[in-house]
């Protein structure tokens, strides 16, 4: 059982250039999220999702796109890179409190990007 | 709206002693709260979840939380610190929509030999 497996682990990019980063999951969690580390700042929501087509924006989308066309995967796509996006990103999944309530989120080992 | 504080940065101890990270929070309605672990270069790790009606509930590692509703705090503690528990603990809270976690900025915990 792999859980949630997110790559690249590392990634360079020059501003300008897009890139997505993968992230998929396989204990077919409905909701997914896709979240920012800064130093002095914890974890912040960028976009989520609740099930496969729907998608919604967390406290800092922009800058980011998502789409969710299947229950097992949710990339985030950067679609023009600046320093400020340099972050480690973290996917993270969990269950519908409709089907398990007080569920946790499950975290994958994170994406650290840095933008020169 | 939701939202989790945790009032240290950085919390040390010796090996063998208690140790408690702190973790307030303001709910609108009923509170959904964990505690998270992450290790260096590592993903958050679940700890433990607060249970309706449960003060203090027990989690991984030895770990446990105390939940006090006047307060509005959910603490996490342990009996006895070790070494391999120095790591970056972070309190989080679902809201009602339960569509989005809110995470505190995260306490380091540093247990010294």
């Amino acid at each position: 059982n792999a859980g949630v497996t997110q790559t690249p682990k590392f990634q360079v990019l020059k501003t300008g250039q897009s890139m997505t980063l993968q992230c998929a999951q396989d204990m077919n969690h409905e909701y997914m999220s896709w979240y920012r580390q800064d130093p002095g700042m914890g974890l912040r929501l960028i976009h989520y999702s609740v099930g496969a087509g729907i998608t919604d924006q967390g406290e800092v989308p922009n800058g980011y796109n998502v789409s969710r066309s299947t229950t097992e995967d949710f990339p985030l796509r950067l679609l023009s890179a600046a320093p400020s996006q340099t972050s480690v990103y973290f996917c993270a999944s969990s269950y519908r409190p409709n089907r398990a309530i007080n569920s946790p989120l499950h975290f994958g080992n994170g994406t650290r990007l840095t933008v020169t | 709206a939701q939202s989790v504080a945790q009032p240290e940065d950085q919390v040390n101890v010796a090996e063998g002693n208690p140790l408690t990270v702190k973790c307030t929070y303001s709910v609108s309605g009923n509170p959904y709260l964990f505690w998270y672990v992450q290790y260096p270069n590592r993903g958050l790790q679940f700890l433990l979840k607060y249970i309706t009606g449960d003060n203090l509930v027990k989690g991984s590692y030895g770990f446990e939380a105390e939940f006090n509703k006047s307060q509005t705090s959910f603490h996490l503690k342990k009996p006895s610190a070790l070494v391999s528990d120095s790591a970056l603990y972070f309190c989080a809270v679902r809201d009602d929509n339960f569509n989005k976690f809110y995470f505190g900025s995260g306490t380091k915990l540093n247990v010294k030999p």
